[in-house]
This record gives C-alpha cells, sequence and structure tokens, in this order.
C-alpha cells in the first residue's frame, strides 16, 4: 500500500541553524501539506501546496518557513533559522481521496 | 471560524469493556467533512474514517463504529471490546468545504489506556 515517507524521523539542530525536511508524498496525490505537533498538543496545519506553488497557509507559516517540491517526487520543508519554539513532531501529507499522513519528523532545537 | 472540541483528554478502561470518544464540532458550513485520526505511542497519524456532512448513516467497521449526529454536532466514535492495541491518541477533524485544500481543524486529541 502507498504511504508518505519522511526523513529524518528525528534531527536535532541549534536554535537559528537551517533545517530542512523531506518527505516523499504518495505518487498520484496533487496536494501536499505541511503540519505540525507540539508536544502535548493538537495537530495544527501549516501549509498546502499544489501545482508547484502555496494553496493555503496558515499564521503559524511565517518567512522563516518555505516549502519546495524540487522533483517530481520530493516535498520539503525548510526553516530558515529555528527557534526553540519550532520543536515539534511535523507531518507532511498528501491527498486525493483524503488525507494521509506520514509517521513524522521530530525536530529538537537546542 | 472551525473549532473541534474533545472534551475528554485521558480515558482509562480495563481490555473487553466498550469506550466511546466524544467529539463535537462547530461550524457554520453546511457541507463539511469529519475525520477520526489513531496516533499510537509510535507517533505516526493513522487515518481511521472521513464523513461527510450529508451522510449521517452511522458506520461500522469491526470493532470500530461512528456516530455521527448533525443535530448535536458530534461524531463520536465507539470502540467494542478494546484491546490492548487501541492504546493511543485519538484525534477528531473537522475540513469545511470553502477549504480549497485539506486544512484540517484537529480538536485536541484523547488519549486512550487499555489496561490489560
Amino acid at each position: 500500500e502507498p504511504e508518505v515517507t519522511q526523513t529524518p524521523s528525528h534531527q536535532v539542530t541549534q536554535m537559528g541553524q537551517e533545517v530542512i525536511l523531506r518527505c516523499v508524498p504518495i505518487s498520484n496525490h496533487l496536494y501536499f501539506y505541511w503540519y505540525r505537533q507540539i508536544l502535548g498538543q493538537k495537530v495544527e496545519f501549516l501549509v498546502s501546496f499544489y501545482n508547484n506553488e502555496i494553496s493555503e497557509k496558515s499564521e503559524i507559516f511565517d518567512d522563516q518557513f518555505s516549502v519546495e517540491r524540487p522533483d517530481g517526487s520530493n516535498f520539503t520543508l525548510k526553516i530558515r533559522s529555528t527557534k526553540l519554539e519550532d520543536s515539534a513532531m511535523y507531518f507532511c501529507a498528501s491527498s486525493r481521496r483524503g488525507l494521509f499522513f506520514g509517521s513524522g519528523t521530530q525536530l529538537s532545537v537546542l | 471560524a472551525q473549532k473541534v472540541t474533545q472534551a475528554q483528554t485521558e480515558i482509562s478502561v480495563v481490555e473487553k469493556e466498550d469506550v466511546t470518544l466524544d467529539c463535537v464540532y462547530e461550524t457554520r458550513d453546511t457541507t463539511y467533512y469529519l475525520f477520526w485520526y489513531k496516533q499510537p505511542p509510535s507517533g505516526e497519524l493513522v487515518f481511521l474514517i472521513r464523513r461527510n456532512s450529508f451522510d449521517e448513516q452511522n458506520e461500522i467497521s469491526g470493532r470500530y463504529s461512528w456516530n455521527f449526529q448533525k443535530s448535536t454536532s458530534s461524531f463520536n466514535f465507539t470502540i467494542t471490546a478494546s484491546q490492548v492495541v487501541d492504546s493511543a491518541v485519538y484525534f477528531c477533524a473537522l475540513l469545511y468545504s470553502g477549504a480549497g485544500s485539506y486544512q484540517l481543524t484537529f480538536g485536541k486529541g484523547t488519549k486512550l489506556s487499555v489496561i490489560p
């Protein structure tokens, strides 16, 4: 069964560093997403991406964040200068008839 | 504005008991979708069900069943004969039709612990 894959599963970085989280969505899906879950809190929408551009984004998705689909399979989330409060589980998802999540990347900013 | 409330923060049941997880939502839209996701201790989000607002039929899938009541804006989830593997955090989520994509609004989740 096709699934969304994310790498790495864990990422540790120093405050102020740039990080790139990687995702491979399900191949015939058209929309791609990033969601975030701070430890113990609810899952929050960050951004959706369609036809090589951002479709919608939340207030969380500020100028420090960017997304890219550099080739036909990968979908990345870049945080330009990480802050302590960026520590969270980041979920990639893709949709066609339903929304399917990857297993997440746990980002720890020290 | 969209809102999802899962009033039960944590529930503990003994194995083989039935358990119902409550979900109440708020939306001004007449067309919307409701979801349940399971998040086991390993952290991934597992899709369980999607219902649209025009389909109020209850659904059963094995030990899982869902009761959608538009009149009370509720979409409750029942696990029959619970098992230890059901221990997880369960999230209810709402998508309104005006969204161009799956911009889900999640509830805060209910942590279910099934004790052997």
